[in-house]
């Protein structure tokens, strides 16, 4: 079985342009994670869907971040304008309900991102 | 809320040596307890879980056991390898966060041979 899809794998951006992360989960997950991972901050939940509705967008950090999720096979995360404080390895995760009490999520290889 | 905390890394041991990591946790509600494992240049996979008090959770050596009067799961291997080396999240969910995880901060493990 295909895991969760996750690209590019690695993105190099300049300052200031537009950046589009994209993720397929596993076929008939209805949950979707967006994390983000970086040494000094650890590992973040910037936001998560079910059934292709945002429930908690708390943690994204500003408005420069904005995540999609138009169908249950993809998902989007857009960073609009970059900046090098961004630079960070972007995790995308899915799991099903009824896996509780187990919830356990499934990750994809992640996209390492920089800002110069 | 619902928190996680973890020893911090990072921990170097000998191959053969016995890890143990440190695991507490506060919840609202009665949670579900996780370890996940991230290998260098990868994603988070499942290394283990319990769901209830007492459980004992098993994999590749690893073990942790559900202790809810010490709100605790900590983590235990007999005798690491260096493949083992990688860093190690304690997590937990509750039933109303729906699928919702809280992690820990990781604790990075190096095996040397």
């Amino acid at each position: 079985d295909a895991g969760v899809i996750q690209s590019p794998r690695h993105e190099v951006t300049e300052m200031g342009q537009e950046v589009t992360l994209r993720c397929k989960p596993i076929s008939g997950h209805d949950y979707l994670f967006w994390y983000r991972q970086t040494m000094m901050r650890g590992l973040e939940l910037l936001i998560y869907f079910n059934n292709n509705v945002p429930i908690d967008d708390s943690g994204m950090p500003e408005d420069r971040f904005s995540a999609k999720m138009p169908n249950a096979s993809f998902s989007t995360l857009k960073i609009q304008p970059s900046e090098p404080r961004d630079s960070a390895v972007y995790f995308c995760a899915s799991s099903i309900t009824g896996g509780h009490p187990y919830n356990e999520q499934f990750f994809g290889p992640g996209t390492r991102l920089t800002v110069l | 809320g619902n928190s996680v905390t973890q020893m911090e890394g990072p921990v170097t041991l000998s191959e053969e040596a016995f890890l143990t990591i440190n695991c507490t946790y506060t919840a609202t509600g009665y949670p579900s307890l996780f370890w996940y494992v991230q290998y260098p240049g990868e994603g988070l996979q499942l290394l283990l879980k319990a769901t209830k008090a007492d459980d004992k959770g098993s994999n590749k050596g690893f073990e942790a056991t559900y202790r809810k009067e010490t709100t605790s799961f900590h983590l235990e291997k007999g005798s690491v390898q260096v493949s083992d080396s990688a860093v190690y999240f304690c997590a937990l969910s509750v039933r109303a966060a729906g699928n919702k995880l809280t992690f820990g901060g990781g604790t990075r493990v190096l095996v040397k041979p």
